[in-house]
């Protein structure tokens, strides 16, 4: 089945700066790769996603790129801010008749005042 | 507003019983879902349903059950047969499959 690494596990930055969270996948027929935000205590947020027919895709300070070939696909999240603090978990979705979601382990991102 | 209701947030289980979690959607979705969180990992997958009356076990299915008696909702039952059910469980729901899956804000269970 699928397989979904992503790394750092932790990542600290500094207000203001970039953070970039990357995942491969295994599965060359996966097609559909979401991005979510946990906070502590509740249910996963999604805050963008990306479909293998497109390399890049951007949404205000968040942005991902997916790299079909190397099968690997990135979160960049621009200009961060305290409220960014959160766990960010990658998901790719498997072929075959399940076409489940298979998580990465997460990121925990702490932005730094 | 449409969303997941999830029910309760926190549950107690003592040893040999049966518990089911509550999962409720009001966005007419199709396809409901349950993963399982433990700390530090990511999630993983229960069971799921695409339509009423019909549902496929996940990765983890061993010692739990559930229904979709109704579109709305896909309760979650935890049985005596779950060796190790401390986690927190999460809902979700989607259009249908391959759609973007949506979130309730979980339970979570702890053993007395």
């Amino acid at each position: 089945g699928e397989n979904v690494e992503q790394h750092p596990s932790t990542l600290s930055v500094q207000e203001g700066d970039s953070a970039v969270i990357k995942c491969t996948y295994s599965d060359s027929a996966s097609n559909y790769f979401p991005w979510y935000k946990q906070e502590l205590g509740k249910g996963p947020q999604l805050i963008i996603d990306i479909r293998s027919n497109v390399g890049e895709k951007k949404d205000q300070r968040i942005a991902v790129t997916l790299n079909k070939t190397a099968k690997h696909f990135s979160l960049h999240i621009t200009e961060t801010q305290p409220e960014d603090s959160a766990v960010y978990f990658c998901a790719s979705i498997s072929s075959g008749s399940a076409r489940q979601l298979t998580f990465g382990s997460g990121t925990q991102l702490t932005v730094l005042p | 507003d449409g969303g997941i209701t999830q029910s309760p947030k926190y549950l107690f289980r003592k040893e040999g019983q049966n518990v089911t979690l509550s999962c409720e959607q009001n966005l007419n979705h199709d396809a409901m879902y349950w993963y399982r969180q433990d700390p530090g990992q990511g999630l993983r997958l229960i069971y799921y349903s695409q339509i009423v009356n019909d549902f496929q076990k996940g990765d983890i299915a061993e010692g739990y059950s559930v229904s979709r008696e109704k579109k709305e909702s896909f309760p979650l039952t935890v049985t005596s047969a779950q060796k190790n059910p401390t986690a927190f469980y999460l809902c979700a729901s989607s259009e249908f499959r391959d759609q973007p899956q949506h979130f309730g804000d979980g339970t979570r269970l702890s053993i007395l």
